[in-house]
């Protein structure tokens, strides 16, 4: 079991950049999840998948927000015309089933300058 | 889903008990309550969870009171690792959780 992996770590982008962001969930892990975290707030739910479905979609994410889970295991995030509001840092939690356990990623920190 | 509230920060000496507390009053009775810490820059990490029965494991005990609107997370023996935010959360049947801001734990020596 290797954990929860997220590339890249960090990410600095210029305002109006695409950028894209990569979970890899536990293995077998049926539940992805992604959060977005702001400085000296706690994570906060933007959407989840089961296998390759995405379920739910918070209303944080906006239209330039987009999220896959192609073939149910690996997530990708990707925000579209970058603006400095969307710095912060990106979370990926996957869980075995919905009432399992999350275990998080350690999380890919984007500065949009 | 279920709001919980905690303190906003808290002090602790080194090798003494930490006792954070967290209120969750609109519990339903199948939601289980979960206990997740977050050094700086890090992803939070699982500590300890529960449903009505006191639960014990390596890092913490959790005690939830038996009408199930209030837990304790208890480090029975905090160091200065230790020092980091703490959250309470109760995540819904779908898994879909809502963090607060966390208690901030201070360890000192």
């Amino acid at each position: 079991d290797t954990g929860v992996s997220q590339n890249p770590r960090h990410k600095i982008t210029k305002r109006g950049q695409n950028v894209t962001f990569r979970c890899d969930p536990i293995s077998e892990h049926n539940r992805l999840y992604w959060y977005r975290q702001t400085l000296g707030q706690g994570p906060e739910f933007l959407t989840y998948f089961q296998n390759e479905a995405q379920l739910e979609k918070s209303r944080l994410l906006s239209d330039r927000f987009s999220a896959e889970r192609p073939k149910g295991s690996f997530s990708t995030l990707e925000i579209q015309r970058t603006e400095q509001g969307d710095s912060a840092m990106y979370l990926c939690a996957s869980s075995l089933d919905p009432a399992d356990t999350q275990y998080f990623g350690p999380g890919t920190r984007l500065t949009v300058l | 889903d279920a709001k919980t509230t905690q303190p906003t920060s808290m002090d602790c000496a080194e090798g003494r008990a930490a006792n954070l507390p967290c209120n969750h009053s609109t519990i339903s009775g199948n939601e289980y309550v979960y206990w997740y810490r977050q050094i700086h820059s890090q992803g939070p990490q699982y500590i300890i969870h529960g449903l009505k029965n006191n639960e014990t494991n390596e890092m913490a005990s959790l005690i939830i009171t038996e009408d199930r609107k209030s837990s304790t997370l208890i480090l029975p023996h905090a160091t200065l690792r230790d020092t980091a935010v703490y959250y309470c959360i109760v995540p819904t049947n779908a898994g879909k959780s809502t963090f607060g801001d966390g208690t901030t734990l201070t360890v000192k020596p």
